[in-house]
Parts: structure tokens; sequence; C-alpha cells
């Protein structure tokens, strides 16, 4: 079965630093990546998507992510963080064959703190 | 503006007691999901629907009930069978459910037990 892995339960960064925020899922065939992020108490919103062709992907926000099949790695980026961007992410991984295609596999989330 | 709506935003849960958790949505979506969230765990799947008056067990359904009788809403009844029912609960849609469609989140229900 399809598993997600985010590296680090917590990263924490001062302002305006570069961040990395890592992801690997465990099964090779094909499929569909995610990254969202949640504000305290709310819902979690896209960020950003793989689907196909490029493997760099930018989102909203200024965030983008690398898609690297050999490593079944998708790891987000940012060049230099704000305040605002203190929240949890989440990156996850739908199957795109099979009875399961649709079902969103999660990790549990890495908390980006970012300080003044 | 559309989107989906969670109510209440805060739930108590008194012991043996079935609670209703209502999600609505004005997207045009076919396909609604379930999913309860735990500190440091993510997110798990509890119910889906593709269409309505269908719906599949995720995950973690047990203790857990669902209906799809408009294809705007999609209620979750967390039924005292469900021994552990404090978590933050969230309903997604997405247009179709094919894995290249993103799925899209209301604000979630925080339930608690008394």
């Amino acid at each position: 079965a399809q598993s997600v892995t985010q590296l680090d339960s917590q990263v924490p960064v001062f302002e305006e630093a570069p961040v990395e925020l890592r992801c690997n899922y465990s099964s090779s065939v094909s499929v569909y990546l995610f990254w969202y992020v949640q504000y305290p108490n709310q819902g979690l919103q896209l960020l950003l998507k793989y689907l196909s062709g490029s493997t760099l992907v930018k989102g909203i926000n200024g965030f983008e992510a690398e898609f690297n099949k050999s490593q079944t790695s998708f790891h987000l980026r940012k060049p230099s963080v704000h305040i605002s961007d203190t929240a949890e992410y989440f990156c996850a991984v739908s199957d795109i064959y099979g009875g399961s295609q649709g079902n969103l596999i999660f990790g549990k989330g890495t908390k980006l703190s970012v300080k003044p | 503006d559309g989107g989906i709506t969670q109510s209440p935003k805060y739930l108590f849960r008194k012991e043996g007691q079935n609670v209703t958790l209502s999600c609505e949505q004005n997207l045009n979506h076919d396909a609604m999901y379930w999913y309860r969230q735990d500190p440091g765990q993510g997110l798990r799947l509890i119910y889906y629907s593709q269409i309505v008056n269908d719906f599949q067990k995720g995950d973690i359904a047990e203790g857990y009930s669902v209906s799809r009788e408009k294809k705007e809403s999609f209620p979750l009844t967390v039924t005292s069978a469900q021994k552990n029912p404090t978590a933050f609960y969230l309903c997604a849609s997405s247009i179709f459910k094919t894995g290249n469609q993103p799925q899209h989140f209301g604000d979630g229900t925080r339930l608690s037990i008394l």
C-alpha cells in the first residue's frame, strides 16, 4: 500500500531564510502528488500539484516543489519565508490507476515555524 | 463564493451519544470525503462518496456512518461505538473521484468528549 513520509515533524527557520520540507512516497507506480497547507483551526488549502510534465512545479505564495521519480521524492521549497508562512504542511499522493485512485494518502505533516 | 461549509465548528459528545457533523458544498462536485485528523497523525480517510446514494468505507470507518441523499450534502454521524472520537474532522470534495482532481476542504469540526 502507498505511504507518505514527511521526514521532519517540525522545521524552525528565521524570516527571509530559505526552507525545504521533505516528502518521500513509497510506491514507484505512477502517482499524482500534492502539497497542502493548514493554518491553525482551518481546513487544508492546496499549495501545488504534480500531475505530469515538468518536474518543477510552482504553486501559490512563492512555493515550488520538485518531483524526483527515481528517489520517489517531492520536496517543497521556498527561497525566502515570511512570518505568515507559519503553518502545517502536508504532502499527499494519489495513485493514477487502480481502485484507490482519487484517494489521497497524506503524510503526518511538517510544522513550519518562522521566527523574526 | 463557492466552497464547503462544515458545522458546527465545535461539538461536544456525551458518553453513549451519537452526534452528526454537517458538510455542505456548493461547488457542484460529485465526490465528497470525510477525514479524521489527530495531532501528529496526518489525515485518515473515514468515508467517501462518488455519487448520490453511494458511499464507500475508507481506512477507519468503524464507529462512523454517512449518508449521501443530495449531491451537496454529506453528513457524518459519530456513533457511540466510536470509543475515541475526540479529533478534528475535515470534509472535502472534488469534481470527480480521480487522482488528478485536487480536493477542496472545509474548515473542520472539532469534536470533544464531555
